[in-house]
């Protein structure tokens, strides 16, 4: 079954510093979400793309992050500048073109800030 | 984006079915309900989705009144491995609105 996977698992990162996290999602998707969890919390969203812009994004979506669809396959999230407070779990998430269908998530990349 | 209301947690014994509530007293007319799982350090998995009545596949069924403002997810014959926290969610194609979920624990 196709699935959306994300790089890397695991980044330790020092504050102040960029990242950038990857996913590749399910190759005929062609909406593309990124999500955080914080420990302990809800999982929140960020930002959906499509058509190569941004369609919608949070609050939380501030000036430190970007998204990107730097070629047919890869969707990525740069945080510019990193806080103490971005540490979490970033999922990414695609879906189908069809209206109505559900979103799939990867396992997502687990973000320490030191 | 409609909110929704379900239990914090609930035990199950194994081998047993599960039925999870979930309240969406104001779910709009192009809305779906939407069930996800998530394991510890996980992404939330995709379970069932449907509109109105039943819906079933492989892993559970989905129970929708005809007024739409309440579900119930199935689980049949739960397994310890079915310990995880469950997520209704109303969506339209938009973002989705996680709230905390319902922890459901599987006891041997």
């Amino acid at each position: 079954e196709p699935e959306v996977t994300q790089t890397p698992s695991h980044q330790v990162t020092q504050m102040g510093q960029e990242v950038i996290l990857r996913c590749v999602p399910i190759s005929n998707h062609l909406y593309f979400y990124w999500y955080r969890q914080i420990l302990g919390q809800k999982v929140e969203f960020l930002v959906s793309f499509y058509n190569n812009e941004i369609s919608e994004k949070s609050e939380i979506f501030d000036d430190q992050f970007s998204v990107e669809r730097p070629d047919g396959s890869n969707f990525t999230l740069k945080i510019r500048s990193t806080k103490l407070e971005d540490s979490a779990m970033y999922f990414c998430a695609s879906r189908d073109r069809r209206s109505n269908q559900p979103q799939h998530f990867g396992d997502g990349t687990r973000l320490s800030i030191l | 984006l409609a909110k929704t209301t379900q239990p914090i947690s609930m035990d199950s014994y194994e081998g047993q079915e599960v039925n999870i509530t979930c309240s969406h007293n104001n779910i709009a007319t192009n809305d779906y309900i939407t069930w996800y799982q998530q394991f510890p350090s996980q992404g939330p998995r995709f379970i069932i989705q449907g509109y109105k009545t039943k819906v079933t596949n492989e892993v559970a069924s989905l129970f929708i009144p005809a007024d739409r403002k309440s579900s119930t997810l199935s689980l049949p014959r739960v397994s310890l491995s079915d310990t995880a926290v469950y997520y209704c969610l109303v969506y339209g194609n938009n973002r989705l609105a996680f709230g905390k979920g319902n922890q459901v624990v599987v006891i041997p």
